[in-house]
């Protein structure tokens, strides 16, 4: 099994909102990341975790927290967002981290912040 | 931090002509990868590249990798519309060992 499932596939929220996309992985990966990609842009990394514990930051806003509960899920809780942050939110999962180990990506979330 | 350029970024081809995408990285980076994206969807890996010289063909592509030239290309042979898609190359190298992705090469292929 090489998936990685992610929910919802859409999610429309307002600003005064609270909201989880979820991520999860069965492929015994000890590593997990959020992407976060605008239209006709690359994906820029958000947030990665190893073995559970938070290992990288990319200085994002305070109103996306991630939260990893076991080996297996990734959450990513939303807060009080801007329209700006509409975008496809993507998860994906490695063997460890590290960019010699191939990355594979989710279906992603479609986010609109309205 | 490793850069990663592509080009071009916009490419609109004709089927059954041949083409070369081209990814060129800054630093050293041993391993080069190559995702295909289509709209409103995820990336699918293509190619994994792992030493210098390192080919690998799937159908109608063919990437290859030189790192003394921190260059790949990603070759197309015979285009077809299924192909139309944004491809992206990603390299190693970012502050923690992150991949660091190109900016896309937006690929339509016209009958």
């Amino acid at each position: 099994d090489t998936e990685v499932t992610q929910t919802p596939k859409h999610l429309v929220m307002g600003m005064t909102n609270k909201k989880s996309l979820k991520c999860e992985q069965h492929m015994g990966h000890r590593a997990m990341y959020w992407y976060k990609q605008k239209a006709k842009k690359p994906p820029e990394l958000m947030f990665v975790y190893s073995y559970e514990k938070l290992s990288i930051n990319e200085s994002v806003p305070s109103r996306f927290s991630p939260e990893c509960p076991n080996s297996s899920l990734l959450n990513l809780h939303l807060h009080a967002l801007q329209p700006e942050d509409s975008a496809l939110y993507l998860c994906a999962s490695s063997q460890v981290t590290g960019w010699e180990w191939e990355q594979y990506f989710g279906p992603g979330t479609r986010l609109t912040v309205t | 931090e490793l850069k990663v350029e592509q080009n071009p970024l916009f490419l609109s081809m004709q089927e059954g002509k041949n083409y070369t995408i081209y990814c060129n990285y800054s630093t050293t980076s041993d391993r080069l990868y190559w995702y295909r994206q289509d709209p409103g969807k995820s990336l699918e890996s293509l190619f994994v590249l792992l030493s210098n010289g390192a080919v690998k063909q799937e159908g109608r592509l063919m990437a290859s990798l030189d790192t003394k030239a921190r260059l790949s290309t990603l070759h197309i042979t015979a285009a077809v519309h299924d192909l139309s898609a944004t491809y992206f190359c990603a390299g190693g190298g970012g502050s923690q060992g992150n991949l660091i992705f190109g900016k896309g090469t937006k690929l339509s292929v016209k009958p």
